[in-house]
């Protein structure tokens, strides 16, 4: 059964520092994994997609990697901003099938 | 494009009573949607996988009988928490999945407080 880890669970940094998040999955046979965000008692936006086959993914201040081979994913967030607080979620699909498995979540906040 | 609704996006109700949640894919067709429960401070859990037309499969723990899931158009699923009690009371998140990739796209969530 595939397990999701976000490590750290919470993070605080002031604003203009640079915020790396971490997700790890345990079965690296995956189709794809996808980070997003959810501010408080809202859905979820997504931010990034990378397929199993990519290695990293950008989107402005955004850059996603993966390792596939060792399960791991780290979302860089660079010059963080009051406005990046939030949630951050990483979600693996599992390759047969399209059940996305979670992880816990890390939250953060940027101290302006 | 790719916007899932849901209505309502709160429900207040009282013990025992019954609450039907809509999960809606506006400009998409969605063979598949999917219901996640999210209590505080935690994440997403899957509850159950709707296929338009069949039945829905249940993830192990999720009582099939409390949550009845109906997915009677490729554009609409509903969730109805059958005799609902406090500890139901939580926060219901739908995603359809859409495109050459069945990406899921999610909804805004309803937050359901059982008093």
């Amino acid at each position: 059964k595939q397990e999701v880890t976000q490590i750290p669970a919470a993070l605080s940094v002031p604003e203009g520092e640079n915020l790396v998040l971490n997700c790890s999955f345990t079965d690296s046979a995956i189709y794809n994994l996808q980070w997003f965000r959810q501010d408080p008692g809202k859905g979820l936006t997504s931010l990034l997609l990378i397929q199993s086959s990519q290695r990293e993914q950008t989107s402005g201040r955004l850059n996603a990697s993966l390792d596939k081979s060792s399960g791991r994913s780290t979302l860089y967030i660079a010059a963080s901003q009051p406005g990046d607080s939030a949630t951050y979620l990483c979600a693996v699909r599992e390759a047969a099938g399209n059940k996305l498995t979670f992880g816990g979540g890390t939250r953060v906040l940027v101290k302006p | 494009g790719a916007v899932v609704s849901q209505h309502p996006s709160w429900v207040i109700c009282k013990s025992g009573t019954s609450v039907k949640i809509e999960c809606r894919s506006l400009d998409f067709q969605a063979t598949t949607m999917f219901w996640y429960r999210q209590f505080p401070k935690q994440s997403l859990m899957l509850m159950a996988t709707s296929n338009e037309g069949s039945k829905a499969t249940y993830e192990q723990g999720v009582e099939k009988d409390k949550f009845l899931i109906n997915h009677a158009s490729l554009t609409l699923s509903t969730l109805t928490v059958t005799s609902a009690h406090p500890e139901d009371s939580s926060f219901y998140i739908c995603s359809a999945a859409g495109g050459p990739w069945e990406t899921q796209y999610f909804g805004p969530g309803t937050r359901l407080l059982v008093l």
